[in-house]
């Protein structure tokens, strides 16, 4: 069915890298923009990067600007996440979520992952 | 940055009866050149990722189900749930996208 699942997450010691993917399935991954979201445990949610249908534009949230980058493969129908210099404050259930419109970004989500979690600690 | 702010943060409602979150953004989020209003609701249930209710303000997502319903304009936003169902546990958030995506805190809602 219809679905996206994240993986890479884990255990990992401040100021290293982690790299996360999410691979879509039964939809037509190359046709729409994807987001990243996190969500600290037991907190709210908040918007982490979006990357275009074409992956020709990104766009960050000021908080992992600099240190992280969005990129996906569409031969693979995968999505990523590279987290650099990692922090404390940087850990939370990370989501993959597919943009709801059709080649534009409109910047709400239709679909999302089950999430994979990023423990940042020594 | 548009901030955006939930009320209540919790509240309990009894099955078969209305519950009503509200939602309040910083700045309008209603794009004057297409008359639409910029903000979406999500349920997200225990242990699940966020689930899309409700975009653009009042429209609802495919299969939710019609007890769910949005409305309100410009700044001030209201979800209803007008008869509370077991399964509707959860926390909701709003969220606008008129600029840089933004979360309300969430309003969890449970059964009196």
């Amino acid at each position: 069915q219809v679905q996206l699942v994240e993986s890479g997450g884990g255990v990992v010691q401040p100021g290293r890298s982690l790299r996360l993917s999410c691979a879509a399935s039964e939809f037509t991954f190359s046709n729409y923009g994807m987001h990243w979201v996190r969500q600290a445990p037991g907190k709210g949610l908040e918007w982490v990067a979006v990357i275009s249908f074409d992956g020709r534009s990104e766009y960050y949230a000021d908080s992992v600007k600099g240190r992280f980058t969005i990129s996906r493969d569409n031969s693979k129908n995968t999505l990523y996440l590279q987290m650099n210099s990692l922090s404390a404050e940087d850990t939370a259930v990370y989501y993959c979520a597919k943009d709801a419109s059709l080649i534009d970004v409109s910047w709400y989500f239709d679909l999302w992952g089950r999430g994979t979690l990023v423990t940042v600690s020594s | 940055d548009i901030v955006m702010t939930q009320s209540p943060d919790s509240l309990a409602v009894s099955l078969g009866e209305r519950a009503t979150i509200n939602c309040k953004s910083s700045q309008s989020v209603l794009y004057s050149s297409n008359n639409k209003n910029y903000l979406a609701w999500y349920q997200q249930k225990p242990g699940q990722p966020p689930k899309l209710l409700i975009y653009w303000a009042s429209t609802r997502a495919s299969g939710v189900p019609d007890r769910f319903s949005g409305s309100g304009s410009g700044t001030d936003f209201t979800l209803i749930i007008s008869s509370l169902q077991a399964e509707d546990v959860a926390v909701y958030y709003c969220q606008q996208y008129y600029s840089t995506p933004a979360f309300g805190q969430g309003t969890k809602v449970e059964i009196k």
